[in-house]
């Protein structure tokens, strides 16, 4: 049982836009910087968003990330059947002292 | 390119040893942070450790806490997870990652390994 929440599935036609929920508390989204990860099948994960909002070089402005209190957004626009994989919110949580993953969620592109 | 290899997994009897390594090249490794990421097989992603860029710091996850031990060779580019008294439960493919930054309370990893798989199995 993750500290962070995230729903276990969405879904979207192509083209559509989809967001993905990750929800904690005071010791750890809200008071820390916020990272999503992707992750397609069968490989390792790769960062999309750092600092909540920030995205890596090389990553589209299709992804984008928001924070509000003691929750975190991912948005994907113009959803590809690429993007299907598994998602991760990230962050420190100060009274554990240790980072924390959310438990995933996976994005289906119908 | 940033790569980041790992070794050194297998299979282990209940209470026993491994060490895992993480060689990584084509970047200033001692400047980066760098943490362990795991995953049990069809589960979601576990955080297990972070060390600073000078080794100086570390942290572990609660479920690891006190079996495990993270460590760096900066010259020899090198990160290491020491694993002792194993369970089941650590059953996991595990990555290293590096960090942005040099140190910080942050779960960023820009760069990831293709991991090595651990299983802890009688």
């Amino acid at each position: 049982q993750s500290v962070l929440t995230q729903p276990p599935s969405v879904s979207a036609a192509p083209g559509q836009k989809v967001t993905i929920s990750c929800s904690g508390s005071s010791s750890n989204i809200g008071n820390n910087y916020v990272a999503w990860y992707q992750q397609l099948p069968g490989t390792a994960p790769k960062l999309l968003i750092y600092d909540n909002n920030k995205r890596p070089s090389g990553i589209p402005d299709r992804f984008s990330g928001s924070k509000s209190g003691t929750s975190a957004t991912l948005g994907i626009t113009g959803l590809q059947t690429g993007d299907e994989a598994d998602y991760y919110c990230a962050t420190w949580d100060s009274s554990l002292s240790a980072g924390v993953f959310g438990g995933g969620t996976k994005l289906t592109v119908l | 390119q940033v790569q980041l290899v790992e070794s050194g997994g297998g299979v282990v009897q209940p209470g026993g040893s491994l060490r895992l390594s993480c060689a990584a090249s084509i970047f200033a490794f001692s400047s980066y942070a760098m943490h362990w990421v795991r995953q049990a097989p069809g589960k979601g992603l576990e955080w297990v450790a972070i060390i600073s860029h000078d080794g100086s710091n570390k942290y572990y996850a609660d479920s690891v806490k006190g079996r495990f031990a993270i460590s760096r060779d900066n010259s020899k580019n090198t990160l290491y997870l020491q694993m002792n008294s194993l369970r089941a439960e650590d059953t996991a493919v595990y990555y290293c990652a590096r960090d942005p930054n040099s140190f910080g309370f942050v779960v960023t990893c820009d760069y990831w390994g293709q991991g090595t798989l651990v299983t802890v199995s009688s």
